[in-house]
């Protein structure tokens, strides 16, 4: 089946640390979204890209880093510049028609 | 920010219907209206979207209202798992697709 995959779906790191999240499709999707989410509140965007090696910033890009180098991934990496990265992050993708973005199923990343 | 107006919760009795109103009083002519709804801990799920005429498909249906300021989102028969947080969200660039999400409604269906 078509989806999105994202890994891992927990995620812990140390203060002072880069940490990587994947995200996966098989939707041949040529838009690639990541949001932050956190608790109780909507979902805000980090980074999103149109096409491949391409890609621009949402509203809270400070302190996350992305690439796209291929049409079904879209990394983003936190780095050790976010000064609050303990949140839950979903990767979305959309077709380019009037149809519904797909969501992954989310990492849940957190700083100890 | 975002472009549309929602209550933070709501009821809904297990069974009835559920009527999600949302507010877009400065959405634009070409402007979609989609519905997502998002269970705790998961990815958001799409439900459905329209322009100006009503929609309908196996989840829900859809109410714009004629100025198109205005929408519903209707689950005919509630049931304990659609129990979520609603977004409506109007589409933000229309050269491209970023979708602006707001804080959502709780519908909360009780038995």
């Amino acid at each position: 089946d078509g989806g999105i995959t994202q890994s891992p779906k927990y995620l812990f790191r140390k203060e002072g640390q880069n940490v990587t999240l994947s995200c996966e499709q098989n939707l041949n999707h040529d838009a690639m979204y990541w949001y932050r989410q956190d608790p109780g509140q909507g979902l805000r965007l980090i980074y999103y890209s149109q096409i491949v090696n391409d890609f621009q910033k949402g509203d809270i890009a400070e302190g996350y880093s992305v690439s796209r180098e291929k049409k079904e991934s879209f990394p983003l990496t936190v780095t050790s510049a976010q000064k609050n990265p303990t949140a839950f992050y979903l990767c979305a993708s959309f077709s380019g028609q009037n149809y519904g973005y797909t969501f992954g199923s989310g990492t849940r990343l957190t700083v100890v | 920010d975002a472009k549309t107006t929602q209550p933070p919760s709501m009821d809904c009795a297990e069974g009835r219907a559920a009527n999600l109103p949302c507010n877009h009083s400065t959405i634009s002519g070409n402007e979609y209206v989609y519905w997502y709804r998002q269970i705790h801990s998961q990815g958001p799920q799409y439900i459905i979207h329209g322009l100006k005429n009503n929609e309908t498909n196996e989840m829900a249906s859809l109410i714009i209202t004629e100025d198109r300021k205005s929408s519903t989102l209707i689950l005919p028969h509630a049931t304990l798992r659609d129990t979520a947080v609603y977004y409506c969200i109007v589409r933000d660039d229309p050269y491209g697709n970023k979708l602006v999400f707001g804080a959502g409604t709780i519908l909360r269906v009780k038995s």
